[in-house]
């Protein structure tokens, strides 16, 4: 398989903590996106990132990119009950206009 | 706001039926993907379109077919229904505006039961 790879695939913490994310994929990418999803609904966008590009931020939001060892972080600052949600990294195919998405990871936030 | 809508949330259906999943999008997108999601797996591609009446298998395209005849349009069909393609199925557009692999936008999700 060439999909992203999140680890872990279930984290737990409590409000307020900071959650981190990872996502290992295998192929040249142009840019890596990740996205979250509420349970049993669809998938939001939440940050681009391309592949000349180190590191991102968004609100609480920050993501960083190594294109050398293929992967790829989301760290949530200060995270808050309303992050619970399912996070996922979407990789393109070099050079196509579709995504590989990676299985995810679980984030609970506990008040 | 922009949107992505699939007609129905929940389906029941019985083995051998043909099922419709139809997803519209208001954004003037030229490109459109029907994934499906499973527990462990993942979302997984089944087809997608960059313009009306093209069409490109995605990973997983064997039991299905797609038709879009209007670009806003998108339909995902299931000639004959198995219990394995019981699944989550999300539909997505994305504008070629945007650059290689840009942001999708997502429907709500049309969870099939096939009994």
């Amino acid at each position: 398989s060439q999909q992203g790879e999140e680890d872990p695939q279930a984290l737990s913490i409590q409000e307020g903590e900071n959650a981190t994310m990872n996502c290992s994929y295998k192929t040249s990418i142009n840019n890596l996106q990740w996205y979250r999803q509420n349970s049993g609904r669809g998938l939001v966008h939440l940050i681009l990132i391309r592949s000349n590009e180190r590191e991102k931020h968004s609100g609480r939001l920050r993501v960083t990119l190594d294109t050398s060892k293929k992967s790829s972080s989301l760290l949530i600052t200060a995270s808050r009950a309303a992050d619970t949600a399912s996070y996922f990294c979407a990789t393109d195919r070099g050079g196509a206009n579709n995504l590989f998405f990676g299985t995810g990871t679980r984030l609970t936030v506990i008040p | 706001d922009v949107k992505v809508t699939q007609s129905s949330r929940y389906l029941v259906k019985r083995t051998g039926e043909k099922v419709f999943l139809e997803c519209v999008q208001d954004m003037d997108h030229e490109n459109m993907f029907w994934y499906r999601q499973d527990p462990g797996l993942g979302l997984r591609l089944i087809y997608f379109s960059y313009d009306v009446k093209m069409k490109e298998k995605g990973d997983i395209p064997e039991g299905y077919s797609v038709s879009r005849e209007k670009k806003e349009r998108f339909s995902l069909i299931l000639e004959s229904a198995s219990t394995n393609q019981t699944s989550m199925y999300l539909c997505a557009s994305s504008s070629p505006g945007e650059g290689l692999g840009g942001e999708l936008f997502f429907g709500e999700g049309s969870r099939l039961t096939v009994l």
